[in-house]
């Protein structure tokens, strides 16, 4: 099984900062299959970034991903209001489908 | 634009089994997999298991193997997951996703349920 560690556990940030998020794989991410979650309290989670970099249809090019093998990043390059939520990445390269524990990016 | 619909929330007995539905409107029901995800309150995420109808093949996490059985009604564009011999712990939000990609097993997961809460207690 993949351990996915996400780094840091909170991010504390004022709007129109840049957010950098970290994923740490145990071993390497088949194909970079690596998606990205944002989740707001009392929402499902929402599809941002797969395929390590591809943004979901309708995500906002102020989210980027980038990364292979074992380590892969998340960027916001501007922190809009809207953007404080958990994100959490996942690989999806091989069974069992793994999550990390999450990034908390929190209004400073 | 597909929706998937999930069944209301559970309050069960410890021992006991719950079922939890899931249904797709609006797509293709099929060729897509479909997935079940828990989250603890105030917990991260956890994959338990999926099915892709249009084949029927199912993959489970090895933490629920012989617990947790997936299922879908392609007749009636539903997936299916029942939890068996339930425990305090596994009180948690239950969703179900869908693959990205058509006939794909194991994929990231593009459209959520609205989620189906299951409290076990006593």
């Amino acid at each position: 099984e993949i351990v996915l560690t996400q780094s840091p556990g909170t991010l504390s940030l004022s709007p129109g900062e840049r957010a950098t998020l970290s994923c740490r794989a145990s071993q390497s991410v088949s194909s970079n299959y690596l998606a990205w979650y944002q989740q707001k309290p009392g929402q499902a989670p929402r599809l941002l970034i797969y395929g390590a970099f591809t943004r979901a249809t309708g995500i906002p090019d102020r989210f980027s991903g980038s990364g292979s093998g074992t380590d892969f990043t998340l960027t916001i390059s501007r922190l809009e209001p809207e953007d404080f939520a958990v994100y959490y990445c996942q690989q999806y390269g091989s069974s069992p489908l793994t999550f990390g524990g999450g990034t908390k990016v929190e209004i400073k | 634009q597909v929706q998937l619909v999930q069944s209301g929330a559970e309050v069960k007995r410890p021992g006991s089994s719950v079922k939890v539905s899931c249904k797709a409107s609006g797509g293709t029901f099929s060729s897509y997999s479909i997935s079940w995800v828990r989250q603890a309150p105030g917990q991260g995420l956890e994959w338990m298991g999926g099915i892709l109808p249009v084949f029927g093949t199912v993959n489970y996490a090895q933490k629920f193997q012989g617990r947790v059985t997936i299922t879908a009604d392609k007749s009636t564009s539903t997936a299916y997951m029942e939890l068996s011999s339930l425990r305090s712990e596994d009180t948690a939000m239950y969703y179900c996703a869908r693959g990205l990609r058509s006939a794909y097993d194991v994929d990231a997961f593009d459209i959520w349920g609205q989620g189906t809460m299951v409290t076990v207690s006593s």
